[in-house]
């Protein structure tokens, strides 16, 4: 079956801009996760969502939002772009407890450049 | 809350010596840890987790409880190791930071 699909794969923007970034998790996962990974902070968790409704939410601003539809696709939005929101953005979806619940599927990343 | 602290960022090793990547946990509740790998150009994958009581790769983690640990250890590094290695606790939240395994011909 298909991956984790992320789009895009590769974005740049300039300071005050916003982004949306999309991720289709593995058909029948329902749980998608959000991810920042930094050279130097390594893997921060952003958000979760399940079944639409956010599960659980990291330490990052307001102008971090994400939202999940009802086919369990998801997006994430970054407003008023900064330069320090330079990073790897990565989707992981997880499974049912038979395929491993809290198991993560990653995506390859969108790479967000802010000049 | 579930944390994983994982101390070393840089880990140099030689071709054929012993690898050890150590990740300690704070937890309530029964603890359910994941190792996850990140090669060079790849996708982070899952490597190993510790309810499977498997070896992945030549690698394989035991959870001390004693020592609220959860180190991934390869008694022989290979040059295909080297990569970005993360300790996971079962929420998802707190990816530790990673270990760079640099594996030295």
């Amino acid at each position: 079956k298909a991956g984790v699909t992320q789009t895009p794969r590769y974005l740049i923007k300039t300071r005050g801009q916003q982004v949306t970034l999309s991720c289709s998790p593995i058909s029948g996962h329902r749980s998608v996760s959000w991810y920042q990974q930094t050279p130097g902070q390594g893997l921060q968790f952003l958000f979760e969502y399940f079944s639409e409704t956010q599960r659980n939410k990291g330490n990052f601003p307001g102008r971090f939002s994400g939202r999940q539809f009802s086919n369990s696709r998801s997006e994430m939005n970054v407003s008023t772009l900064e330069l320090g929101d330079s990073a790897l953005y990565l989707c992981a979806s997880s499974g049912t407890v038979v395929s491993g619940a809290n198991v993560l599927t990653f995506g390859a990343g969108s790479r967000l450049t802010v000049l | 809350a579930q944390r994983v602290t994982q101390p070393e960022k840089l880990l140099s090793v030689f071709k054929g010596a012993p690898v050890e990547l150590k990740c300690n946990y704070s937890y309530s509740g029964s603890p359910e840890l994941f190792w996850y790998v990140q090669y060079s150009r790849q996708r982070l994958q899952l490597l190993l987790r510790h309810i499977s009581r498997e070896s992945i790769k030549g690698f394989t983690a035991d959870l001390n409880k004693g020592e609220t640990s959860f180190h991934l250890k390869k008694p022989f590094a290979q040059e295909e190791d080297s990569a970005m290695y993360y300790c996971a606790p079962s929420n998802r939240l707190a990816f530790g930071k990673g270990n760079q395994v640099v594996v030295i011909p």
